[in-house]
């Protein structure tokens, strides 16, 4: 299993609410990423997780909340967004053998409205 | 991570070798150049990666050279799958928390 699975696939959400993306993988990867990409932009990396502790904190408004609850599961919690917050969030996992290669999912797209 | 330079945009007809470039002119010794694709609305897909030798693998070669200061990506016959933003990362290979950054990426069109 090769996969990336990241869910939702679309959330539409108001400012005022609270919601989860969520983003699993079964390759055994102990490095997890969660990217940000406007429309026509490159990924922005937002967080990274090494051994389910958070390695890096891109000065992410503490609106995004990441959680790493396992070496299979990504987190990342959503509360009081800002409409410019709407984007595709993309995760990734890597192994620490190997060729190194990130592996992505097909991501979550953002509304906030 | 060592900053990237890659043209904006080019054209390729299908059917011919397309030939990326990227600039990497201040790559340290430790790290690798890689590279990415990210067709339209999907993740980025890993290519190919490689430190000073050439590379082949069924998707693509990677062709370094010798002073390691910039790399080309080479489909060899491209069809409009390929049409997609090409990103090249470079960084070191190993170690568990480094940051992977993207840079602006060329966007490569198929033309039939």
């Amino acid at each position: 299993d090769t996969e990336v699975t990241q869910t939702p696939k679309h959330l539409v959400m108001g400012m005022t609410n609270k919601k989860s993306l969520k983003c699993e993988q079964h390759m055994g990867h102990r490095a997890m990423y969660w990217y940000k990409q406007k429309a026509k932009k490159p990924p922005e990396l937002m967080f990274v997780y090494s051994y389910e502790k958070l390695s890096i904190n891109e000065s992410v408004p503490s609106r995004f909340s990441p959680e790493c609850p396992n070496s299979s599961l990504l987190n990342l919690h959503l509360h009081a967004l800002q409409p410019e917050d709407s984007a595709l969030y993309l995760c990734a996992s890597r192994g620490l053998a190997g060729t190194g290669e990130l592996f992505f999912g097909e991501g979550s797209r953002l509304t906030v409205l | 991570d060592a900053k990237t330079t890659q043209p904006p945009s080019m054209d390729c007809a299908e059917g011919r070798a397309a030939n990326l470039p990227c600039n990497h002119s201040t790559i340290s010794g430790n790290e690798y150049v890689y590279w990415y694709r990210q067709i339209h609305s999907q993740g980025p897909q890993y290519i190919i990666h490689g430190l000073k030798n050439n590379e082949t693998n069924e998707m693509a070669s990677l062709i370094i050279t010798e002073d390691r200061k910039s790399s080309t990506l080479i489909l060899p016959h491209a069809t409009l799958r390929d049409t997609a933003v090409y990103y090249c990362i470079v960084r070191p290979f190993s170690g568990g928390y480094q940051k992977v950054t993207f840079g602006t990426g060329t966007k490569l069109q198929v033309i039939p």
